[in-house]
């Protein structure tokens, strides 16, 4: 079974403060986790991955991801939120062995950002 | 770079026609998908291909679904007999990986009247 909950359906933050968007996963594999960014209109864009490497991962336009297995979280973090963040984010799970993979998004967090 | 790119961006059927659409991978990636997203809610899966065949797929992708790779670019999702709610934007995607990031087209939205 495989499933991902982004704890936050919305989020607002100040211009210039720190962002934190939450995920838990659970999974039979052991998975590969993504975050994707959607901008209004816009297909999805990938902002950063975990494949079993360093648990901190960075990604693109400042933002990174630290994956703790203890806690099945892999919450997404920015120090200081830029107008052009605002956009929604999925939490992607991946998970399965050769040609097999079963791929669950999450539900998405929505990114206001205030000036 | 080189990226998915989704034909047509915008299309509009009359219930129960045929309709199919068409995605052109990134030319070395082996794993392709396809998704849907309707208005508002969040995105689904709905089958990957890989070696010239399905190898998962969701409930959502009954027989009205299919998937083809007509030649060694394209790859197409046809829907047979559209119905109302079959209305969403689809997201085609590939992967050069089982495990690697999956590259997103920017969509086509799909519009049943």
């Amino acid at each position: 079974a495989q499933s991902v909950t982004q704890l936050d359906s919305h989020v607002s933050v100040s211009e210039g403060t720190p962002v934190l968007l939450r995920c838990n996963y659970s999974s039979s594999y052991s998975p590969s986790l993504f975050w994707y960014v959607q901008h209004p209109n816009k297909g999805l864009q990938l902002l950063l991955k975990y494949t079993s490497a360093a648990t901190l991962v960075k990604g693109i336009n400042g933002f990174e991801a630290e994956f703790k297995k203890s806690e099945t979280s892999f919450h997404l973090t920015k120090p200081s939120a830029h107008m052009s963040d605002a956009a929604e984010y999925f939490c992607v799970v991946s998970g399965g062995w050769g040609g097999y993979q079963k791929v669950t998004f999450g539900t998405g967090t929505k990114l206001q950002v205030i000036p | 770079e080189p990226e998915v790119t989704q034909t047509p961006s915008h299309q509009v059927t009359q219930m129960g026609q045929e309709v199919i659409l068409r995605c052109v991978p990134i030319s070395n990636h082996l794993y392709f998908y396809w998704y849907r997203q309707i208005l508002g809610q969040k995105v689904e899966f709905l089958v990957s291909f890989y070696n010239n065949e399905i190898s998962e797929k969701s409930e959502i992708f009954d027989d009205q679904f299919s998937v083809e790779r007509p030649d060694g670019s394209n790859f197409t999702l046809k829907i047979r007999s559209t119905k109302l709610e079959d209305s969403a934007m689809y997201f085609c995607a590939s992967g050069s990986g089982s495990n690697q990031p999956q590259h997103f087209g920017d969509g086509t939205r799909l519009s049943i009247l």
